[in-house]
């Protein structure tokens, strides 16, 4: 099993719709949360810093954490064309040298 | 700020050759640097744990010989693809944690960015 599953998609919604993205992971002893942009052939772009759990908001980004379920969650309200990326969840935990653990990443399109 | 550099953003070179790669981080201190690879489709497969002053430490199943890091700075990491060969094509990113924080002390910004065409 993956320490993080993520469904590669692809996913395509219509401008202004709500974009609802997902991740699980198994290892309990995850404490940092990160969901990163990644535009096609660019480095990713880190959007949200979750530490623990609950909620995160930024302009129309909205993270959420459910560490009871394993489960974080991004979503994008009044989705634009600029959105169009793919979206990499990622995680890790105290003392383990920082290493992170991606998710295989959710490939999002937002047609005009 | 945290801003991370590559340099070069794309190298093209034969087989046999060595490419070097380099990793900054202009606006703040990073202890610690990651290299990651993706491949088209995939998600980024960290490669080494490089920490200023001492050695790398590489993940199961990478080659130390074949891919040199050297991090002599708090500021500079390279990584040096050593006789590439066609396998070796990649795209090859960096990323840095940043020195100083609290509970952001977790962070990693990334590079934009190598991609290596080896023909």
């Amino acid at each position: 099993q993956k320490e993080v599953e993520q469904d590669p998609g692809p996913l395509s919604v219509p401008e202004g719709a709500i974009v609802s993205l997902n991740c699980t992971y198994s290892n309990s002893a995850f404490q940092y949360f990160m969901w990163y942009r990644q535009y096609s052939r660019k480095g990713p772009e880190l959007l949200m810093y979750t530490y623990s759990s609950g909620n995160k908001e930024d302009g129309r980004f909205t993270a959420q954490v459910d560490k009871s379920s394993k489960y974080i969650s991004l979503f994008i309200r009044d989705s634009q064309p600029s959105d169009s990326a793919t979206y990499l969840c990622a995680m890790s935990a105290p003392n383990t040298g920082n290493q992170f653990y991606f998710g295989t990443g959710t490939s999002l399109t937002v047609i005009p | 700020g945290a801003v991370v550099s590559q340099h070069p953003s794309w190298v093209i070179c034969k087989s046999g050759t060595s490419v070097k790669i380099e990793c900054r981080s202009l606006d703040f201190q990073a202890t610690t640097m990651f290299w990651y690879r993706q491949f088209p489709k995939q998600s980024l497969m960290l490669m080494a744990t490089s920490n200023e002053g001492s050695k790398a430490t590489y993940e199961q199943g990478v080659e130390k010989d074949k891919f040199l890091i050297n991090h002599a700075s708090l500021t500079l990491s390279t990584l040096t693809v050593t006789s590439a060969h066609p396998e070796d094509s990649s795209f090859y990113i960096c990323s840095a944690r940043v020195l100083y924080g609290t509970e952001r002390n977790n962070e990693q910004f990334f590079g934009p960015g190598t991609r290596l065409t080896v023909l």
